[in-house]
């Protein structure tokens, strides 16, 4: 039972262009939502989180954006860098001391 | 700041051999420790976490094991490895603030 999905598993865009990762829950006791990002042979780092008491936070060329209602969480990276090409993760926490990840999406930047 | 250091970084193991991963934890007493293993074209699963010297909570049946036999170190082991062993195996610890999972570098496991 996969309680969070990212349905796109990959997605290429262009550099410059505004890079959307998108993210969806089933369990509505998650609280608290993360974004990692991962590059190869190398372990995630976190890039930006949010409280499920506000709807939008912003990091620079970095927001995440929550949608409750629809247990819906995305990451807006604009704009895409070549650095940004890497593995992205949504995670998500209920204070039970665990994250639950997603399966990721690969970012590819398009020079 | 905290700092996790992991290894090795890469290993290949023949089926049936037995295996063992240690991580190490700075910069913090009393951590939260975890194991994660990412599959080819899969996501980061949990496999163990611990809160304390000696207590291990499993997350999934599998043939592996953890033990924390001090503080601020964690192992992953195996008696018998299995091809479905094979992955990217992660520890991590939380942040200060016990919002943040923060990783190591990684060991990269070829079971063959």
């Amino acid at each position: 039972d996969q309680q969070v999905k990212q349905n796109s598993p990959s997605l290429s865009v262009q550099e410059g262009r505004i890079s959307i990762l998108n993210c969806d829950y089933t369990n509505s006791m998650f609280d608290y939502f993360l974004w990692y990002k991962k590059y190869p042979a190398e372990g995630p780092t976190f890039l930006i989180s949010i409280s499920s008491i506000k709807d939008k936070n912003e990091d620079g060329r970095f927001t995440v954006f929550l949608n409750k209602s629809a247990k819906h969480l995305s990451l807006h990276i604009v704009p895409s860098q070549p650095g940004d090409s890497a593995v992205y993760f949504c995670a998500m926490d209920f204070g039970n001391e665990k994250l639950t990840f997603g399966t990721g999406t690969r970012l590819t930047i398009i020079p | 700041s905290q700092t996790i250091h992991q290894w090795p970084a890469t290993l290949v193991q023949p089926v049936g051999s037995p295996l063992s991963l240690e991580c190490t934890v700075e910069g913090t007493s009393n951590p939260n420790l975890y194991w994660y293993r990412q599959a080819a074209g899969r996501g980061l699963q949990l496999l163990f976490y611990s809160v304390g010297i000696g207590q291990i909570s499993s997350e999934v049946p599998q043939n592996l094991s953890a033990s924390r036999p001090q503080d601020r170190q964690f192992i992953l082991s195996s008696k018998k490895l299995l091809l479905s062993d094979s992955g990217f195996y992660l520890c991590a610890t939380r942040g200060a603030t016990n919002e943040k999972l923060f990783f190591g570098s990684g060991t990269q496991l070829s079971v063959l």
